[in-house]
Order: structure tokens, then C-alpha cells, then sequence
């Protein structure tokens, strides 16, 4: 009964530095979205995904990349970390119907801070 | 484009009733959503109600939306501190491949 996992739960970079950050859900669930949040702003979407193999931008994607290799996995990839990247972020999945009364289910969050 | 807006910050007492306002620009928004966030914790689905709705209620919580001013607000009875979060509103589009916009949060503090 996982629902949405993300790993890893912390972590600190150098500016320069890449990581990536990994979204799986066990639910078979099609659609995937990367949010980042920040004090006052809410959750901003950076990435999405509406399926295996796809990927699509959201509002704020600069600095990022995605990949959805496998449908129950999301990565989220940072090539050359900068501190505006500080931040904490979410992965979120829902099922194969946008437009019902969908419900997302959010990972625990990955807090990230770049020095 | 679509913008969600909160206040951020609410303080109440104990047993006493929170309400947490909400306004939303995109008149297309089909559904409206409230989630909750516990510290250190993801977002937590809490209710939602369709753009059709006037009104809905779920044990403690009633949300009142009120579409001609695109207002939606949360109403929570007999607060607790358990439920002391941040409160998230968030709308839905028809078009929008069940992307969210959030507004910013709303601090709810509840004080003995």
C-alpha cells in the first residue's frame, strides 16, 4: 500500500552538481507530475507526463528534465543544480481520467537545498 | 492565464469554527479541490466539489463555492489541533490533462 514514493528524502548539492530525483507509484496510474514548492507560491508545476514515454512542460521547467521510461516511474533530473533550485519537491499521480473528480496522490516530498 | 489566490495565514481557538477563503480566475474550472499538508508531509486530499455544486458537506467540513464570483472557501467546525496545516486550494480545467493550479496555502493555526 505505497501509493507515491519518492527518493531520496533529503538531499544537498553544490551548485554545478546533477542529481536525480525518483517518483514510482504502484497504483498503474497514467498521468505523473513534478511540483516544486516554495514559501508563498504555492505548487508550481514543472513537469508532467500523461502516460509512458511521454513528457510534457509545465509552468516553470527550466533547469529540469524528465524522463517516464517505465509507466509506474517518474524522474526528475537536475544537469547543473543552481540555488534558485532550492526548494522542496513533489511527485503526484492520478488516474487515467483528467477530467472526473480526479484525485492526486503526492509523494512525501524531496527536500533539496543547493549551496 | 489561471490564478489561484489564499490568504496565507489563519489563527483560531480551539472549538471554534475556520473558515479559509479561496478565489479562482479560470471560469472553466470543473472541479474545485481543498488539500491538506502536514508538516514535513505531502499534500493529502481532503474534499472537492464540482463547478455544478453550490455546497457540500463531509463530517467537519463544508465548502460553499460560489461560482458567479469564482469564490470558494472551506469551513471547518469544532476545530481541532490536530487539524493545524497548511490548506491548499486547487482548481481543474476541462482542458488541462489533470494539471492543478494551487494557490499559495493557507498557515491554519489552532491555539488551546
Amino acid at each position: 500500500n505505497a501509493g507515491v514514493t519518492q527518493t531520496p528524502k533529503f538531499r544537498v548539492l553544490k551548485t554545478g552538481q546533477s542529481m536525480t530525483l525518483l517518483c514510482a507509484q504502484d497504483m498503474n496510474h497514467e498521468y505523473m507530475y513534478w511540483y516544486r514548492q516554495d514559501p508563498g507560491m504555492g505548487l508550481r508545476l514543472i513537469h508532467y507526463s500523461v502516460g509512458e514515454g511521454t513528457t510534457a512542460k509545465g509552468e516553470v521547467p527550466d533547469g529540469y528534465n524528465v524522463s517516464r521510461l517505465k509507466k509506474q516511474n517518474f524522474l526528475l533530473g537536475l544537469e547543473s543544480a543552481a540555488p534558485s533550485q532550492t526548494s522542496v519537491y513533489f511527485c503526484a499521480s492520478i488516474r487515467d481520467a483528467p477530467y472526473g473528480d480526479t484525485e492526486a496522490f503526492f509523494g512525501q516530498g524531496t527536500r533539496l537545498t543547493v549551496v | 492565464g489561471e490564478d489561484v489566490e489564499q490568504s496565507l495565514f489563519l489563527s483560531v481557538r480551539e472549538g471554534d469554527s475556520s473558515v479559509i477563503n479561496c478565489t479562482y480566475t479560470d471560469s472553466s474550472s470543473t472541479y474545485l479541490y481543498w488539500y491538506k499538508q502536514e508538516p514535513g508531509a505531502g499534500l493529502q486530499l481532503l474534499t472537492y466539489i464540482f463547478s455544478n455544486m453550490d455546497m457540500k458537506q463531509d463530517q467537519r467540513l463544508t465548502v460553499l463555492l460560489n461560482k458567479k464570483d469564482k469564490h470558494l472557501s472551506l469551513r471547518i467546525a469544532d476545530t481541532q489541533t490536530g487539524d493545524s496545516a497548511i490548506y491548499f486550494c486547487a482548481e481543474k480545467g476541462t482542458d488541462s490533462w489533470g494539471k492543478f493550479q494551487f494557490g499559495a496555502g493557507t498557515q491554519v493555526v489552532v491555539t488551546p
